[in-house]
């Protein structure tokens, strides 16, 4: 069925290094995307968004590039730092399901000292 | 400039019992959005609310329902809980009832039930 999924549910990365979490989505006709990040006992908290007429979008140490050929969807964090350390949400925009977004289920990025 | 609060933290609750949980919109905000989050899981989209109406609604069952009042402050009702309600209940809020493009999220409710 449709969905909105992850690759890796797990990522370690040294601090310094650039992270790249990944996202499939199923639904052609979804048209906005976004990233969210999510700390232990806190709600997701937005970090980047794009749109389905974009490739790319660049925001403070942040990259969000959309594959709309393959429906990939992968977030770029530069530089890694320890308080990147959570989980990573991707959400897609469905019209056929309100307006509201659909959630994927999350990859846990973990920042290695 | 006080975000989206949320109560109770944490809460516990038997089998069949219903519970009730509350939520306060980022000031400024007149929309707000309940979302279940299962442990591992992302959210899933509960309902919203707009004008003290529901407007949308996921694919829950009707032991779920809300209210918001004249404040934009909302509540999320959850009746005859099964234990497959454990889970961090969110709340988050928007402008303008439309596509919540901007949604600001809350710490979560802790619901667990045994």
């Amino acid at each position: 069925g449709e969905s909105v999924g992850l690759h890796l549910p797990t990522l370690s990365v040294q601090e310094g290094d650039n992270s790249i979490i990944n996202c499939a989505y199923s639904n052609s006709a979804s048209d906005y995307f976004i990233w969210y990040k999510q700390e232990s006992g806190k709600g997701p908290q937005f970090i980047i968004d794009i749109r389905s007429n974009m490739d790319k979008r660049q925001g403070q140490r942040v990259t969000v590039l959309l594959n709309k050929t393959v429906k990939h969807l992968s977030l770029q964090i530069a530089a890694t730092q320890p308080g990147d350390s959570a989980v990573y949400f991707c959400a897609e925009f469905r019209d056929n399901y309100g307006q509201n977004f659909v959630f994927g289920p999350g990859t846990r990025l973990s920042v290695l000292p | 400039d006080a975000g989206v609060t949320q109560s109770p933290t944490h809460l516990i609750k038997t089998r069949g019992q219903q519970v009730t949980l509350r939520c306060s919109p980022k000031s400024g905000h007149d929309t707000v959005s309940w979302y279940q989050q299962a442990l591992g899981q992302g959210p899933q989209f509960i309902f919203q609310y707009y004008e003290e109406e529901e407007r949308q609604r996921g694919n829950f069952p009707d032991r779920f329902s809300g209210h918001q009042f004249p404040n934009y402050s909302s509540e999320l009702n959850v009746n005859a809980l099964l234990l497959g309600d454990s889970a961090l209940y969110l709340c988050a809020s928007s402008l303008g009832g439309g596509p919540v493009y901007e949604q600001y999220f809350g710490p979560g409710t802790r619901l667990t039930v045994t």
